[in-house]
């Protein structure tokens, strides 16, 4: 089976400073490493993913995450935080077994990014 | 681009109350996909369908039936509706099949109560 931990429910930074938000996964096979976003009233927008290859991914505004094999994570991380940037964060993997084409999500992470 | 179109957007429903909620994806996706996220628990997946014409249960299926009307359209309903059901209702597509690797893209949700 797949899971994936968001082991903060909350984030607080200050606009401006770098900001992570953790998550970390366990499958039985290669991962597909998934992040969205979701803003208040809205459903979720896809921000990155990590499928192979660099481990480093970049994906919109400005959001980048590190794929880490030996520690089954995949942090997100923003080098400076704006207070647009603040909203619910979802981390979700998908792997090639049984639950091919389905997505495990964790239970959201809310960065509050304060002026 | 409409993308994934759910309907309605708000609905309060008493218990023992039936309804169907309905949602149409414009961008040739085969599958369908349909979550409840409830606070603190992340989202949770009731149903989804890998292809047309076939669909699987997910973690919480049970006081939900689907159907997958066509390629666009995947409906969800609530036979006879429990306070316990009350919560914001997401459906999203992906395009499995064409590419494992792909994001899902999600509507803008069903807020439903029941009371």
């Amino acid at each position: 089976a797949q899971s994936v931990a968001q082991p903060e429910d909350q984030v607080n930074v200050a606009e401006g400073n770098p900001l992570t938000v953790k998550c970390t996964y366990s499958v039985s096979g290669n991962p597909y490493l998934f992040w969205y976003v979701q803003y208040p009233n809205r459903g979720l927008q896809f921000l990155l993913k990590y499928i192979t290859g660099d481990n480093l991914v970049k994906g919109s505004y400005g959001f980048e995450a590190e794929f880490n094999k030996s520690q089954t994570s995949f942090h997100l991380k923003k080098p400076s935080a704006l207070v647009s940037d603040s909203a619910l964060y979802f981390c979700a993997v998908r792997d090639l077994g049984a639950n091919a084409g389905k997505s495990t999500f964790g239970d959201g992470t809310t960065l509050t990014v304060k002026p | 681009n409409a993308g994934v179109t759910q309907t309605p957007k708000f609905q309060v429903l008493k218990t023992g109350q039936s309804m169907t909620l309905q949602c149409a994806q414009d961008m040739n996706h085969n599958s369908m996909y349909w979550y409840r996220q409830d606070p603190g628990m992340g989202l949770r997946l009731i149903y989804y369908s890998a292809s047309e014409g076939t669909t699987d249960k997910g973690e919480v299926p049970n006081g939900y039936n689907v159907s997958r009307l066509n390629k666009r359209e995947f409906s969800l309903r609530l036979e006879s509706a429990a306070p316990s059901q009350t919560s914001v209702y997401f459906c999203a597509s992906t395009s499995f099949g064409q590419g494992l690797n792909t994001e899902a893209f999600f509507g803008q949700g069903t807020r439903l109560t029941v009371v």
